[in-house]
């Protein structure tokens, strides 16, 4: 069976301070994809990135960036010099490799609740 | 332009009533899903479907069902709401391609209050 953990279920902070954001996954699968969502106060689902389990390389997109670590099995997210525009619900999830190419369901961590004051 | 659209986006409804929910995508996705998002679970899954006439129970079906009669449309039905069936809904869908990822799409949502 496949999990997600988000121990953080609400961080605060102040605008411009750096924030992580933690998950620790769980899974038997040798390939897997990881996820990150943003879900803003509209309740729409963004998606951020899409991590496959081969590729280890920390990535970095403007003011965000992943950490991606199988030996913890972790893929935290970062956010440098917050805003309050990225006040938001962040959900990680993790999706197992079907060898058709379909039906790759996903499984959701139970989120974490930015609020950036200003 | 391709979407995914779902309708209501908000209901209102009574304990024992059956209630459905719509969902459309204009992608000609051969898979769609159906999740409920509760504070302190996440997203979970309810129903998918790999094609038409194709459905699958996911993690939470119970009380739930979904049929799949056209690529387009994956109705998710309450047969006798419940009140622990007030959540939010998202459907989604995604692509078949074999050897690629297939993104899921993800639908606006749909807020379903059963009192």
């Amino acid at each position: 069976a496949q999990k997600v953990t988000q121990a953080q279920t609400e961080i605060s902070v102040v605008e411009k301070e750096d924030v992580t954001l933690d998950c620790v996954y769980e899974t038997r699968d040798t390939t897997y994809y990881l996820f990150w969502y943003k879900q803003p106060p509209s309740g729409e689902l963004v998606f951020l990135i899409r991590r496959n389990s081969f590729d280890e390389q920390n990535e970095i997109s403007g003011r965000y960036s992943w950490n991606f670590q199988k030996s913890t099995s972790s893929f935290n997210f970062t956010i440098t010099a917050s805003q309050v525009v990225d006040s938001a619900v962040y959900f990680c999830a993790l999706s197992r490799d079907h060898p058709s190419g379909s039906a790759r369901q996903l499984t959701f961590g139970s989120g974490t609740q930015l609020t950036v004051l200003p | 332009d391709a979407e995914i659209t779902q309708s209501p986006r908000h209901k209102i409804t009574e304990t024992g009533r059956q209630v459905t929910l719509a969902c459309h995508q204009t992608w000609n996705h051969n898979n769609m899903f159906w999740y409920r998002q509760d504070l302190g679970h996440g997203l979970r899954l309810i129903h998918y479907s790999y094609g038409v006439q194709d459905t699958n129970k996911g993690e939470v079906s119970d009380g739930y069902s979904v049929s799949r009669s056209n690529t387009e449309d994956l109705p998710l039905t309450l047969e006798s709401a419940a009140s622990s069936q007030t959540s939010v809904y998202f459907c989604a869908s995604s692509e078949s391609l074999q050897g690629a990822y297939n993104e899921q799409f993800f639908g606006p949502g749909t807020r379903l209050t059963v009192l």
